[in-house]
């Protein structure tokens, strides 16, 4: 059973867009929700995370936005560039243990 | 600023051998976990650990798999068997999970790449 699904697998960006990633989970147990960044050959880095107790974070470029209704929560990049191109993973968890990743979205931003 | 490291980077072994993965977690963490990523897939947790003890593992974490933490720095993996669905990246993560916040920002290590021939 796939705890949090994502999508797009792949998404293809014009440098200065928005590129937007989606999750949905199924588990209303799960209180924080990351996301992570991977460059090829490299580990998971953390981008940014959010509780359930707030509907968006901003950090910059990047912000979450939460719809705990729907078990949903997206990650939306402003502006794009070039050097945001890697594969990013949203995440969950709920006692605050083990993480259960999405399948990850391969993003290219085109200059 | 602190970080999660791992050694080796990359580790070769013939199927049946058994490896130590190793990792140093970041100074002041108490919660330490093993992850793996099979080529192009996605992150999938196989343990972690907390006051000398597994706390937590996955349904990937049989009996061929064992932590330990042998000093008060290292974390360490152990594949008593390797067989060749072993080859993968395996992260370290450690984290400072705040109880009372309910905060486990989770860090991760550059992983190390095992290939099981």
């Amino acid at each position: 059973q796939q705890q949090v699904k994502q999508s797009p697998q792949s998404l293809i960006v014009q440098k200065g867009g928005i590129s937007i990633i989606n999750c949905a989970y199924e588990n209303t147990a799960f209180d924080y929700f990351p996301w992570y960044q991977q460059f090829p050959g490299k580990g998971p880095a953390l981008l940014i995370a959010i509780r359930p107790d707030v509907s968006e974070k901003k950090e910059g470029r990047f912000t979450i936005s939460f719809n705990k209704s729907a078990k949903q929560f997206s990650l939306h990049i402003m502006d794009s560039q070039p050097g945001d191109s890697a594969t990013y993973f949203c995440a969950a968890s709920s006692t605050g243990n083990q993480f259960y990743f999405g399948t990850g979205t391969s993003l290219t931003v085109i200059p | 600023e602190p970080e999660v490291t791992q050694t080796p980077s990359h580790q070769v072994t013939q199927m049946g051998q058994e490896v130590i993965l190793r990792c140093v977690p970041i100074s002041n963490h108490l919660y330490f976990y093993w992850y793996r990523q099979i080529l192009g897939q996605k992150v999938e947790f196989l343990v972690s650990f907390y006051n000398n003890e597994i706390s937590e593992k996955s349904e990937i974490f049989d009996d061929q798999f064992s932590v330990e933490r042998p000093d008060g720095s290292n974390f360490t993996l152990k594949i008593r068997s390797t067989k060749l669905e072993d080859s993968a990246m395996y992260f370290c993560a450690s984290s400072d999970f705040l109880r009372t916040s309910g905060i486990n920002t989770q860090y991760f290590g550059p992983g190390t790449r095992l290939t099981v021939l």
